[in-house]
């Protein structure tokens, strides 16, 4: 089973509006962390957020957010006023507890925004 | 820039080749990790290293390796490439084995031909 969903090969969105990227998750640890990177098309992941699992509050960065919601284990990513350079992959990731004390990274499929001028 | 460095930026090579992708984690981390970014399998864990030690192990083929040398770098060996190992090769680093964040370099982009 796929550990993290993303749902939306591609998305569209008018600059300056938000847009909501989808994220679901499958773990069965209590104790985990979600992640948000953007890809641009020069490479480079880039870290945008960080939501634990015991955080009450959603994250939130700037323009970005994370919509947290434990019981139906969705982590959407929100970008309020988009801008022409938010135009990138954005990747969905989590990190659980392994044995030992490893912590490598899940990556989603990825989600193509592009921003509409 | 993420203070994360990888050579060489760009790799051609051929089929039943090796090559060596190197990293150099930020100043001050000690945990370097490796990710592989395909058309196929999305981007996937390889491995990962702790202060010169293996601490993970991801989807990491036979033919791959890797170590992480007193300085801290790192270095992934692919050998008998097949033209399915084309691929962005990323390192990450982060402080310690259990840092919230990780860093991600630039990336290595090997085409096998």
């Amino acid at each position: 089973a796929q550990k993290i969903t993303q749902t939306q090969p591609g998305m569209f969105v008018q600059e300056k509006e938000a847009v909501t990227l989808d994220c679901t998750y499958d773990t069965s640890d209590q104790s985990y962390g979600l992640f948000w990177y953007k890809q641009p098309s020069s490479g480079e992941m880039i870290f945008l957020i960080y939501q634990g699992s015991y955080d009450e509050q959603n994250a939130t960065e700037g323009r970005y957010s994370l919509n947290f919601q434990k019981a139906r284990k969705s982590a959407n990513l929100v970008i309020s006023a988009s801008q022409l350079g938010d135009s990138a992959m954005y990747f969905c990731a989590m990190r659980e507890p392994l044995s030992g004390s490893a912590r490598q990274l899940t990556f989603g499929s990825g989600t193509q925004l592009t921003v509409l001028p | 820039d993420s203070g994360v460095t990888q050579t060489p930026k760009h790799l051609i090579t051929a089929t039943g080749q090796r090559v060596t992708l190197r990293c150099s984690p930020r100043s001050g981390d000690l945990s370097v990790y490796w990710y592989q970014q395909s058309l196929d399998q999305g981007l996937q864990f390889l491995i990962q290293y702790y202060n010169g030690e293996e601490r993970a192990k991801g989807n990491i083929l036979e033919r791959f390796s890797a170590q992480q040398f007193p300085d801290l770098h790192s270095e992934l060996n692919l050998s008998s490439l097949e033209l399915g190992d084309s691929a962005l090769y990323f390192c990450a680093s982060s402080v310690g084995q259990t840092s919230r964040e990780q860093y991600f370099g630039p990336g290595t982009r090997l085409t096998v031909t």
